[in-house]
């Protein structure tokens, strides 16, 4: 499979617990974004690295989410004391990061439900 | 502020039919303009993409076009068919390297 990969599929949480969701790029790939979708919403940007440097963080990701990608491969997004308000898809997706015309290739995401 | 806003917001077409979908931003200086494909519970996949100097882009059954000094972008899909149900989202990247979503538009095709 040549594809992003990100595991778990679904993810039910009871709120206050701790979560983390890994993705597996695309082999080659140099760059990994990490977004977040709610329901008829667009994906939010939260994220991206560049091989093992994190260069940008929204403000949207809060001192309860970090992400690493250790080893300039797979990624871990990790939400420590979750909210009911962090329900979400979690989108995973990586490139060449080859310029302007650079295509982002996305995972299949991780639904997560806190309840 | 840089937006990114697409009409309809959903739309319902009978099988065979065709469709088209707008995309109007405000992104300044402008890079590029993608659309994507969203099956449901599935990530996007890029259809196409347009630079400034593009018009239109044809991808199959997919024709995107580009003006880009109203700043308006369309997704005419010709012939539907059941599978193209999914959210079409409008993305736009600006000179910057930033990327900004549209919300998409849910489109269901009927048999």
């Amino acid at each position: 499979d040549t594809g992003v990969s990100q595991n778990p599929r679904h993810k039910i949480t009871k709120r206050g617990q701790n979560v983390t969701f890994r993705c597996d790029p695309i082999s080659e790939h140099n760059r990994l974004y990490w977004y977040r979708q709610t329901l008829g919403q667009g994906p939010e940007f939260l994220t991206y690295f560049q091989n093992e440097a994190q260069l940008e963080k929204s403000r949207l990701l809060s001192d309860r989410f970090s992400a690493e990608r250790p080893k300039g491969s797979f990624s871990t997004l990790e939400i420590q004391r979750t909210e009911q308000g962090d329900s979400a898809m979690y989108l995973c997706a990586s490139s060449l990061g080859t310029g302007q015309n650079e295509k982002l290739f996305f995972g299949s995401g991780t639904q997560l439900s806190v309840l | 502020k840089n937006q990114v806003e697409q009409s309809p917001q959903s739309l319902i077409i009978l099988e065979g039919k065709n469709c088209t979908l707008q995309c109007n931003y405000t992104v300044s200086p402008f890079s590029n303009l993608r659309w994507y494909k969203q099956d449901t519970g599935r990530g996007p996949v890029s259809l196409t993409i347009m630079t400034f100097s593009e018009n239109t882009k044809s991808n199959g059954r997919y024709t995107a076009t580009l003006d880009a000094d109203t700043k308006q972008s369309s997704l005419h899909i010709t012939a539907s068919q059941l599978s193209d149900s999914a959210s079409y989202i409008c993305v736009v990247r600006d000179r910057d390297d930033k990327i900004i979503f549209g919300k998409g538009t849910r489109l269901h095709i009927l048999p």
